[in-house]
């Protein structure tokens, strides 16, 4: 059965800190894996990758995918208070089905 | 623990055709949301169900789009008559609770309009 897994599943750092947030997968036909952070309802959209080795950049997030060792590693550098969040991790296979992980929980203290 | 189940896994139709897509949420939780998820774009919430009452449908369609959670469990989500626009998967995820609980996802229907 395809799966996604994440750890930790809740973090509590202090804000300047930097964090990884792990997300492994096993999953049959993958297609490519994104990153999402929650903070209300709808999930905003972080990263989408597709290809080993590529880090994906966006200010103090990145985020890079290991497809030979089935894991991502999401990236926060200097955290705010306002990366508080759950991040989720979430595989597409090759039918367009979504695997989602359970989401880790960030807590950044001031 | 069985994981949020939607159905169908994927549905092609034509536009003006009507479509149906079911959820069934994790056992116990109260709150269910249906999200449609368009190709390059995050997530947006359509309808956020307390039990069987409706918290949030402001940005569901609602000369075309309706649903329902009659029993306080599972849902279904109707488009009557489907547009081109409408292509996009839909997500169901449901959370214990009302406020700022873990949302869980299911693996979503995706629906394309010819």
């Amino acid at each position: 059965e395809d799966k996604v897994v994440q750890s930790p599943l809740s973090l509590v750092v202090h804000e300047g800190d930097t964090v990884t947030l792990n997300c492994s997968y096993e999953v049959t036909n993958f297609r490519s894996l994104l990153w999402y952070k929650q903070e209300k309802k709808a999930p905003t959209f972080l990263f989408m990758l597709t290809s080993s080795g590529i880090e994906k950049k966006s200010g103090r997030l990145s985020s890079i995918l290991d497809k030979k060792e089935l894991f991502s590693i999401l990236n926060i550098t200097a955290t705010q208070t306002g990366d508080s969040a759950i991040y989720l991790c979430v595989v597409e296979d090759s039918n367009y089905q979504l695997i989602w992980g359970a989401g880790t929980k960030l807590i950044i203290k001031p | 623990e069985a994981g949020v189940a939607q159905s169908p896994r994927y549905k092609i139709i034509e536009k003006r055709q009507s479509v149906a897509f079911w959820c069934n949420p994790i056992s116990g939780h109260a709150t269910l949301y249906w999200y449609q998820q368009i190709l390059g774009q995050g997530p947006k919430l359509l309808i956020q169900f307390q039990n069987n009452g409706v918290v949030d449908d402001s940005q569901l369609p609602k000369d075309r789009f309706s649903a329902e959670r009659l029993k306080g469990v599972d849902s279904t989500l109707k488009i009557q008559p489907a547009k081109l626009e409408d292509s996009a998967v839909y997500l169901c995820a449901s959370s214990l609770g009302l406020i700022q609980e873990t949302q869980y996802f299911g693996p979503g229907t995706r629906l394309l309009v010819l």
